[in-house]
């Protein structure tokens, strides 16, 4: 079935350094890819998305890039904020599905 | 409204009682989900509707779930018995075109004890 592995944390970075949490994803057909970012005491939001092979989606300094060769949506970012400390979630909805799911969530903490 | 509205934030209730969470989704979105998020995991599905009907209700773990939504915008989730394991934050979701991605809700954060 479908599913999405990500990078296990929690990740502890200084402001300013650079940001990679990988996510991988299982699925059938041509998924849609996600980042959502939960930020404390807040729901999800929508950080970008990607929907077909090779698309980049980007917000806020953050990108992912649709690798279907690798089966990978990674985040990145180039100077992390101590504003960016959250909880990152890779998800993935198939073209034939109606669901979303889920990684287990990557916790970021970003010190001065 | 402008957004997600969940009600209540947070409930607490004892074993075996009755609860319902209420979900406002966002005015015209006529995609809404159920999601069930426990600690340290991700969201995990539960139902979807489009309009009234659950179009998808395969993760609702067992019968003592259910979820209505008689017009097509509120929706209310209703778990019976409740048991310790049901602790978690069930978060609703909304959307206007399905793959757009979805607007979360804050969630009802349950403790039963």
């Amino acid at each position: 079935g479908d599913s999405v592995t990500q990078m296990e944390g929690p990740v502890t970075l200084s402001e300013e350094a650079f940001l990679t949490i990988n996510c991988t994803y299982t699925a059938t057909g041509y998924p849609s890819l996600f980042w959502y970012v939960q930020y404390p005491g807040e729901g999800l939001q929508l950080l970008l998305k990607a929907t077909k092979a090779d698309d980049k989606g980007s917000n806020k300094g953050f990108e992912a890039t649709y690798r279907k060769e690798t089966t990978s949506f990674h985040l990145e970012k180039g100077s992390v904020q101590v504003s960016d400390s959250a909880v990152y979630f890779c998800a993935l909805v198939s073209n034939t599905g109606n669901q979303f799911y889920f990684g287990t969530g990557t916790s970021l903490t970003v010190i001065p | 409204g402008a957004g997600v509205s969940q009600t209540p934030s947070n409930k607490v209730t004892e074993k075996g009682k009755y609860v319902e969470l209420r979900c406002d989704p966002i005015s015209g979105h006529t995609a809404l989900y159920w999601y069930r998020q426990s600690l340290g995991q991700g969201p995990e599905f539960l139902i979807y509707f489009q309009g009234t009907g659950a179009a998808d209700d395969s993760g609702l773990p067992n019968d003592r779930f259910f979820a209505v939504r008689p017009e097509g915008s509120v929706s209310t989730l209703k778990i019976q018995r409740t048991e310790r394991g049901d602790s978690a934050v069930y978060l609703c979701a909304s959307s206007l075109n399905f793959g757009d991605g979805y607007t979360f809700g804050s969630g009802t954060r349950l403790t039963v004890v």
